[in-house]
């Protein structure tokens, strides 16, 4: 299975939205609603923020929200803050009954 | 409140067996709600989906990696495990243990980090 494709990078001023794609196939992202996004910051575990391509855990801020159009998942993020600079991944079930991450993009808050 | 915890050895030898346990609090590993994997993370890049088991021991592992891993349960311990075989330097990680819920890693451990060198 290969890596979901995401933008290596993205940057973006404090208040602005900015929005990372997700893009795999129809074994994955086409097939189910099951899109995930992380976002992890330097030394630290990857924290759960979107499940099934558009729901928050409680916890999460709802400046955070997800889409998903055939094959490409989309993770958007509106009033950017500088505490949201960090690396973000997206995960697909497969119809293999695996996983798959894609390749991560880092998010700069200018 | 769910906590994972990895634990094992630090520093492996190129073609041993790297072994990880990930012990368990907060909730049951033979619970028929979750599943329960191992994620990884070489140095400066991205994560890669390792496998996962569930409470009956169905397990699902990244194809790449499939002939060289097993997870495994012990749930008397409520401890799961990894095992990866013929390990070479680029297997050298941060090991995540992660609980699941419908296909989402929502609980992670704080990962340990395993070097592969002689």
């Amino acid at each position: 299975q290969s890596a979901l494709t995401q933008p290596a990078s993205v940057s973006g001023s404090p208040g602005q939205s900015i929005t990372i794609s997700c893009t795999g196939t129809s074994s994955d992202v086409g097939a189910y609603n099951y899109v995930s996004w992380f976002q992890q910051h330097p030394g630290k575990a990857p924290k759960l923020m979107i499940y099934e391509v558009n729901y928050r855990p409680s916890a999460i801020s709802n400046r955070f929200s997800g889409s998903k159009s055939g094959n490409t998942a989309s993770l958007t993020i509106s009033g950017l803050q500088a505490e949201d600079e960090a690396d973000y991944y997206c995960s697909s079930y497969t119809i293999s009954g695996t996983l798959v991450f894609g390749g991560g993009t880092k998010l700069t808050v200018l | 409140q769910l906590q994972l915890q990895e634990s094992g050895p630090g520093l492996v030898k190129p073609s041993e067996t790297l072994s990880l346990t990930c012990s368990v609090s907060g909730d049951s590993i033979s619970s028929s709600s979750y599943y329960w994997g191992w994620i990884r993370q070489p140095p400066g890049k991205g994560l890669e989906w390792i496998g996962y088991m569930y409470s009956s021991g169905r397990t699902y592992y990244n194809p790449s990696l499939k002939s060289r891993v097993t997870i495994s349960a012990d749930t008397s311990k409520n401890e799961f495990s990894l095992r990866l075989n013929s390990v070479t330097a680029a297997d050298t990680a941060v090991y995540y243990c992660a609980r699941l819920t419908a296909a989402r890693p929502d609980y992670w451990g704080q990962g340990s980090l395993v070097t592969v060198s002689s």
